[in-house]
């Protein structure tokens, strides 16, 4: 069974700071791994979508790695801003189920 | 490309009522959907699988009287929860996968249920 676990639960920081969120898997036997953005009260949104073959993907100020042999994949957020601050979710993708983490919940201080 | 619709995002009901929340994938066809729940300060948990013309695989401890789903078109799914109560409030999520094949899950935005 897929465990994924994310650390920190919450994480606050200074506008400006570099930052790296961290999610880990038990089972390497994954098809991809997607990082989330969830705000209070809302919805999902995809940021970035690494499939099993990648090793990260880049969107704008953010990075995603992927490193499925130690069941780690990390989410880098660059020059941090007050509209980051949510609550991001990765979830691993495998056959036919997706596995959650729990989240790290982001303040980003003005 | 890959979008997932749900409608509604937000309903709010009166115990005992049955609420029905949609899945659409907009620009492609699912073979298979998802619904996951989430509790307050939880993550999202899978309820069920749902393949078009068959009937959903429920995840243990998941009523299927309560939470019926029906996978009518290769681009759409239905959730429906039965005489609601404010223990159902939650927030729902649907996932699809690509008819073309591979295994990645494109997710809906969510739909968040209040019972009175």
């Amino acid at each position: 069974k897929q465990e994924v676990t994310q650390i920190p639960a919450a994480l606050s920081v200074p506008e400006g700071e570099n930052l790296v969120l961290n999610c880990s898997f038990t089972d390497s036997a994954i098809y991809n791994l997607q990082w989330f953005r969830q705000d209070p009260g809302k919805g999902l949104t995809s940021l970035l979508l690494i499939q099993s073959s990648q090793r990260e993907q880049t969107s704008g100020r953010l990075n995603a790695s992927l490193d499925k042999s130690s069941g780690r994949s990390t989410l880098y957020i660059a020059a941090s801003q007050p509209g980051d601050s949510a609550t991001y979710l990765c979830a691993v993708g495998g056959y036919q189920k997706v596995t959650f983490g729990t989240g790290t919940k982001l303040q980003v201080i003005p | 490309g890959a979008v997932v619709s749900q409608h509604p995002s937000r309903v709010i009901c009166k115990s005992g009522t049955s609420v029905k929340i949609e899945c659409r994938s907009l620009d492609f066809q699912a073979t298979t959907m998802f619904w996951y729940r989430q509790f307050p300060k939880q993550s999202l948990m899978l309820m069920a699988t749902s393949n078009e013309g068959s009937k959903a695989t429920y995840e243990q401890g998941v009523e299927k009287d309560k939470f019926l789903i029906n996978h009518a078109s290769l681009t759409l799914s239905t959730l429906t929860v039965t005489s609601a109560h404010p223990e159902d409030s939650s927030f729902y999520i649907c996932s699809a996968n690509l008819l073309a094949g591979g295994d990645t899950q494109y997710f809906g935005p969510g739909t968040r249920l209040t019972v009175l």
